[in-house]
């Protein structure tokens, strides 16, 4: 069974650029979650989709959005990449009633 | 006051000894209580869960949550030098995350000595 695949594993940014993350999550889950994860921060919630929808939202800018495809598939945005925004982005899909996330392996951003 | 503690380490031990992993957090909503380990450069990947108070046995770990003292810990028995990782705790309301998701401790890296 495949796990959750993130594309790409590495990105490097310009102040000011926009950037988009994909997130292909386990075969049947229908949640896909995203977090970021910094050494000052540690692993923040950014958002959740169901079904195409957004149901919950962390405590981030509007720069951050993401949507879900049909096929469970979901992409997150970034527009006016700042400094700050350097992090390793996870996406984390759920499903069939179990506890907890399967991570992806991440998706490191540098902005400079 | 943050919602989860955590140690940061790093914690170092050798190979053969027994590790105390541990957490205390501040919100007594949470229900649901993980561990997840994490290699460099890879997500993290759940290890275990408990769901409310008492103790959880999976193979050389074991994770114990305290509702009352808001304390969960995990126990790795026979550490060995594989098991050298971070490991991050995690909490939420509900099994699927909740409305703010899982809120995750900063994570303990730990050091199995060959």
């Amino acid at each position: 069974k495949a796990g959750v695949t993130q594309t790409p594993r590495y990105l490097i940014k310009t102040r000011g650029q926009q950037v988009t993350l994909s997130c292909s999550p386990i075969s049947g889950h229908r949640s896909v979650s995203w977090y970021q994860q910094t050494p000052g921060q540690g692993l923040q919630f950014l958002f959740e989709y169901f079904s195409e929808t957004q149901r919950n939202k962390g405590n981030f800018p509007g720069r951050f959005s993401g949507r879900q495809f049909s096929n469970s598939r979901s992409e997150m945005n970034v527009s006016t990449l700042e400094l700050g925004d350097s992090a390793l982005y996870l996406c984390a899909s759920t499903g069939g009633g179990g506890v907890g996330y399967t991570f992806g392996s991440g998706t490191r951003l540098t902005v400079v | 006051q943050k919602e989860v503690e955590q140690d940061p380490g790093p914690l170092s031990v050798p190979e053969g000894a027994i590790v105390s992993l541990n957490c205390t957090y501040s919100n007594s909503a949470f229900q649901y209580f993980m561990w997840y380990r994490q290699y460099s450069r890879k997500g993290p990947e759940l290890l275990m869960y408990t769901y409310s108070s008492g103790n959880k046995e999976d193979g050389r770990f074991t994770a114990q949550v305290d509702k009352s003292s808001k304390y969960i810990s995990l126990f790795i028995r026979d550490s060995q030098p594989s098991d050298s990782a971070t490991y991050l705790c995690a909490m939420s309301e509900d099994s699927g995350g909740g409305a703010d998701g899982l809120t995750f401790g900063k994570g303990t890296h730990l050091i199995i000595q060959p």
